[in-house]
């Protein structure tokens, strides 16, 4: 099952730029989830956002969440070569134990 | 803890063979869900299991699927017969309630089916 919806689905930049990506949801949520897959392996959480929370920061990870729009944003700042990946956002309904993945967005920077 | 753990993690079969891919989840996770991704799907739940009992199989694509659960810390899940379609990635998850659904991903089996 698959809710949310990612844009763009994919994005290039240069090392160094800022790097956005965008999910729209459809349904009322617990809270937000963006995970993180390297080519080949599994994907790895990296931030959550609780429906009650409209932005959070962990290291060069920035999160918004705009409950009114169902719409949330990734920012990488001063992307690496390194966060070269596909990045989903995945949505928790409350009471319920499954995430609804989104298509994702696949990330190139170039060195 | 070594984190989800699938075995085989390739997978190489003639169609109309059995498949079967294996699970552990990280100890103390009560939920373990299956998903395959493809290029042209995504990603797609197949099936999830709540303290070992399936709660939504809904993604399942045919009766060629079935996953069981028997206990806490395995699971398997069996295509029968297997047809070249079924050729993917095949992930398992798990999580807990504690940790606010954050769901740890295996490696991820791929098969190919021939």
């Amino acid at each position: 099952s698959q809710q949310g919806e990612e844009d763009p689905q994919a994005l290039s930049i240069q090392e160094g730029e800022n790097a956005t990506m965008n999910c729209s949801y459809k349904t009322s949520i617990n809270n937000l989830q963006w995970y993180r897959q390297n080519s080949g392996r599994g994907l790895v959480h990296l931030i959550l956002i609780r429906s009650n929370e409209r932005e959070k920061h962990s290291g060069r990870l920035r999160v918004t969440l705009d409950t009114s729009k169902k719409s949330s944003s990734l920012l990488i700042t001063a992307s690496r070569a390194a966060d070269t990946a596909s990045y989903f956002c995945a949505t928790a309904e409350t009471g319920a134990n499954n995430l609804f993945f989104g298509t994702g967005t696949r990330l190139t920077v170039i060195p | 803890d070594a984190g989800v753990i699938q075995s085989p993690r390739h997978e190489v079969t003639e169609m109309g063979q059995e498949v079967t891919l294996r699970c552990k989840p990280i100890s103390g996770h009560n939920s373990l869900f299956w998903y395959r991704q493809t290029m042209m799907r995504g990603l797609e739940l197949l099936i999830y299991f709540n303290n070992n009992v399936p709660i939504d199989d809904s993604g399942m694509p045919e009766d060629r699927f079935s996953a069981k659960m028997p206990n806490a810390s395995f699971s398997t899940l069996k295509i029968q017969p297997s047809e070249p379609r079924d050729s993917a990635v095949y992930f398992c998850a798990s999580s807990s309630l504690a940790a606010n659904n954050e769901q740890f991903f295996g490696p991820g089996t791929r098969l190919t089916v021939l």
